[in-house]
């Protein structure tokens, strides 16, 4: 099952707006990864977090690893009909185990133009 | 293109049969990891390979098996198949060993009838 928490499950907003979403976990991570993905599409690496307390931004996209590394967010500026979709949080930790990432349940964007 | 290569990209089969979906993964990838993606469950971890071994092991059915070739390209067998087992299949690499993102495939949908 899901070890990653991910909040909202779902959003529906005004074009323009900002968006805002969250993974949370009782694990430690040691990678946040931030993926979208389209209808009949594999999932797409938008943004990849190494280090607690880092904040990367990718255009209009900006998040951050939390500083106890368990929780991630992912935030949107200036929303447009493109950014329609599902997002995904995963959380990576590299060991003799593999790389196996494990992935939050995904919010579904729709945004009303 | 993400670089990643998953056949076919649909399949239709019945109960109680057997199907294969391959995999190959982008161009100095040595890493397969195999998800599978239903409504209800989310992105679900499989199995790893790395360089032809077996890394990591998810929740993965013992009907299911896979391997990794020589070429690197990977191979999902999934037998006596349910119609629960309708989802979709997706393949993603990496480079391994580091802690970065995968790429994923485009997935082959796979539905049970």
């Amino acid at each position: 099952g899901q070890q990653l928490n991910q909040s909202p499950q779902s959003m529906f907003i005004q074009e323009g707006e900002d968006v805002s979403m969250n993974c949370t976990s009782s694990s430690i991570f040691n990678t946040w990864l931030w993926y979208k993905q389209d209808p009949g599409e594999g999932p797409v690496l938008l943004i990849a977090l190494y280090k607690a307390g880092e904040l990367t931004s990718n255009g209009r996209l900006t998040a951050q690893f939390g500083i106890t590394r368990k929780d991630s967010f992912l935030n949107i500026s200036a929303s447009i009909p493109s950014d329609v979709g599902i997002y995904f949080c995963a959380g990576q930790r590299a060991g003799r185990s593999g790389n196996k990432l494990v992935f939050g349940a995904g919010t579904i964007l729709r945004v009303k133009s | 293109d993400s670089g990643v290569t998953q056949t076919p990209k649909h399949l239709i089969t019945a109960t109680g049969q057997r199907v294969t979906l391959r995999c190959s993964p982008r161009s100095g990838d040595l890493s397969v990891y195999w998800y599978q993606q239903s409504l209800d469950q989310g992105l679900q971890f499989l199995i790893q390979y790395y360089n032809g071994e077996e890394r990591a092991k998810g929740n993965i059915l013992e009907r299911f098996s896979a391997q990794q070739f020589p070429d690197l390209h990977s191979e999902l067998n999934l037998s006596s198949l349910e119609l629960g087992d309708s989802a979709l299949y997706f393949c993603a690499s990496s480079v391994g060993g580091a802690p970065y993102g995968y790429t994923f495939g485009s997935g082959t949908r796979l539905t049970v009838v």
